[in-house]
């Protein structure tokens, strides 16, 4: 029944590790996001697909690549883990209400580098 | 200094207080939203608005765009409001720009 589900919950990994993250969304939305929330609790945006297709790039290490293989799912690889990538990192996906982004959150993967 | 500024960042309260939280910006938008985050760390978008005011059970959230300024109100707050509420805009297409939040703690 989740709107927006990813997985895992908890990643606890090495530096110099690769890990990936999965998003899936089963509300038909067109647009999916990834954002990183660090230790203060502060959310910023890292990427958004729209159908399939890489919109938003903030300025994100290259070790990141988002993978969409349809417009349900966009994962996130991360390659050789740095301590500084220690966050909570949330998907989203939402729908045009003309006015704005309607946004539907995923419960969140907190990731640790130790 | 970020372009979305919540103010207070941390409120407490007793049970049955009117909370107000504030939020400025300083950039155009496109839409202005008011995000929940729990203690378990989900987070809920619970207003999404470009203008006016906009009523959902005992919260309420306004928008002055000449002023650049947002409200959340809740009325006769409970514990289970505790949370960390966070202002959130539409910058362009879809990029938002997130304020800092505010922790709310109401104690019974």
């Amino acid at each position: 029944d989740t709107a927006v589900s990813q997985t895992p919950k908890y990643l606890v990994t090495q530096m110099g590790n690769d890990k990936s993250i999965k998003c899936e969304q089963n509300l038909g939305h067109d647009t999916m996001y990834w954002y990183k929330q660090d230790s203060k609790k502060f959310l910023k945006i890292m990427f958004s697909y729209n159908n399939k297709e890489l919109i938003i790039n903030e300025t994100v290490p290259n070790r990141f690549s988002p993978k969409s293989p349809d417009k349900a799912h966009l994962n996130l690889h991360i390659n050789s883990l740095e301590l500084g990538d220690s966050a909570v990192y949330f998907c989203a996906s939402s729908f045009s209400t003309g006015r704005g982004e309607k946004l539907f959150f995923g419960s969140g993967t907190q990731l640790s580098v130790l | 200094k970020n372009e979305v500024e919540q103010s207070p960042q941390n409120l407490t309260a007793q049970e049955g207080e009117f909370i107000t939280i504030n939020c400025s910006y300083s950039v155009g938008i496109s839409a202005l939203h008011w995000l929940q985050q729990h203690p378990g760390g989900g987070i809920v978008s619970l207003f999404m608005l470009s203008s006016g005011k906009k009523k959902h059970g005992r919260l309420i959230a306004t928008i002055n765009i000449q002023e650049k300024h947002s409200s959340l109100h809740i009325t006769a707050s409970h514990p289970r409001d505790s949370a960390v509420y966070i202002c959130a805009v539409t910058q362009g297409a879809q990029k938002l720009v997130f304020g800092q939040g505010t922790r709310l703690t109401i104690n019974p």
